[in-house]
């Protein structure tokens, strides 16, 4: 069965600190890892991770996947009030058309 | 470019009721999917719609059906509501039916079935 698992569920940190969301997954016929952010309701977009090894960026948001252990990292430095959140990791399924998604880390930055 | 928009935002209905959800995709985009959050817990994918069909099914029951329409604006219906139906409905659009591809969300409509 496709399985996504975040960890840690959830973290608080402090303004200005790095974190490092884990997902690890067992998925049949890999196709994409994506990341998303959920605030209040509609997850917004981070980004697509098709290759190992490749660290994407989005200012002080990167990713990397690593296709032989089945994992992901996200990492966010120099963390602002503004990230507090629930970060989402998703894998797409068999057939390719729907995501399955992890439960989530909940991330709290306090200033 | 206009994003996906879903309506309404908030509703509550009475067990054993129905409702019907709606959601507009983003402009350029054909496959809508539907997907069920509870409190605490990821997205579970209900189904996909595709050139007005239904293309891929998560583990739903029956009573929980949908409709595409030719302008890709998509309808997820419920029937016989339980308790448990209780969740934030979210509707992503995509431009392709199969991955990989960026899935967009729309802000979702929050149901309270008491």
């Amino acid at each position: 069965e496709d399985k996504v698992v975040q960890s840690p569920l959830s973290l608080v940190v402090h303004e200005g600190d790095t974190v490092t969301l884990n997902c690890s997954y067992e998925v049949t016929n890999f196709r994409s890892l994506l990341w998303y952010k959920q605030e209040k309701k509609a997850p917004t977009f981070l980004f697509m991770l098709t290759s190992s090894g490749i660290e994407k960026k989005s200012g002080r948001l990167s990713s990397i996947l690593d296709k032989k252990e089945l994992f992901s990292i996200l990492n966010i430095t120099a963390t602002q009030t503004g990230d507090s959140a629930v970060y989402l990791c998703a894998l797409f399924n068999q057939a390719g058309t729907a995501l399955i998604f992890g439960k989530g880390t909940t991330l709290s930055v306090s200033s | 470019e206009t994003g996906v928009t879903q309506s309404p935002t908030h509703l509550i209905k009475t067990r054993g009721q129905q409702v019907t959800l709606r959601c507009s995709s983003q402009s350029g985009h054909n496959t809508v999917s539907w997907y069920q959050q509870a409190l605490g817990q990821g997205p579970q994918f209900i189904f996909q719609y595709y050139r007005e069909e239904e293309n891929g099914r998560g583990n739903f029951p029956p009573r929980f059906s949908g409709l595409q329409f030719p302008n890709y604006s998509s309808e997820l219906n419920v029937n016989a509501l339980e308790l448990d139906d209780s969740a934030l409905y979210l509707c992503a659009s995509s431009s392709a039916p199969t991955g990989p591809y960026e899935q967009y969300f729309g802000p979702g409509t929050r149901l309270t079935v008491t």
